[in-house]
């Protein structure tokens, strides 16, 4: 079965600090990834995407994510974190031969920056 | 821009009854996609419309259904209420179908049945 995976469920950090959320995957052919944050009584954002290329990938607010092909991961970094960072962060996971969306969600990692 | 809008924000249902929650994307977006958000099985998608027909659909039982349209307007319906239906329902839209475009998601309608 195709999955997506967050293996921590809250990720603590200090202000300033670089920050690393963690997502793998398991999904046939080459899918394209995701990161999208939840605010608080707040839909998805979306904060970046990988198609193709560069396995670096550079999103908003200052965020990237470095995808690893051989490891099947997909992680979202930040070199210093701020407070106002603090959230829920979803890794998500499009097959491309579905012709659609079908977008596959991981469990959510809740981010948080201490000041 | 406006963004994503979803109505009602909060719904209660009893068990047994059924539910309509609306959709409106962003304008000019043509592909409208359903979400139920839960703290047990987290995001899974219900369907997607595009140009008022249905292209994708998750793994949901035929209570759940949708239909988008002609002004890209979706609307998701949810016959005999069970418990395990309450959730948030997240509506996203995208200008066109399917990844790799980026969905827009609005702020959700929270279903809780009683």
């Amino acid at each position: 079965a195709q999955s997506v995976a967050q293996p921590e469920d809250q990720v603590n950090v200090a202000e300033g600090n670089p920050l690393t959320v963690k997502c793998t995957y398991s999904v046939s052919g080459n899918p394209y990834l995701f990161w999208y944050v939840q605010y608080p009584n707040r839909g998805l954002q979306f904060l970046l995407k990988y198609i193709t290329g560069d396995n670096l990938v550079k999103g908003s607010y200052g965020f990237e994510a470095e995808f690893n092909k051989s490891q099947t991961s997909f992680h979202l970094k930040k070199p210093s974190a701020l407070v106002s960072d603090s959230a829920l962060y979803f890794c998500a996971v499009s097959p491309r031969d579905t012709g659609g969306f079908k977008t596959i969600f991981g469990a959510g990692t809740r981010l948080f920056v201490k000041a | 821009k406006a963004g994503v809008t979803q109505t009602p924000r909060y719904l209660i249902k009893t068990r047994g009854q059924q539910v309509t929650l609306s959709c409106s994307p962003i304008s000019g977006h043509r592909s409208v996609s359903w979400y139920q958000q839960t703290p047990g099985q987290g995001l899974q998608f219900l369907f997607e419309y595009f140009s008022e027909t249905q292209r994708n659909k998750g793994n949901f039982p035929g209570r759940f259904s949708g239909r988008q349209f002609s002004n890209s307007r979706s609307e998701m319906n949810v016959s005999t209420l069970e418990l395990g239906d309450s959730a948030l329902y997240l509506c996203a839209s995208s200008l066109l179908a399917g990844a790799p475009n980026e969905q827009f998601f609005g702020p959700g309608t929270r279903l809780t049945v009683l």
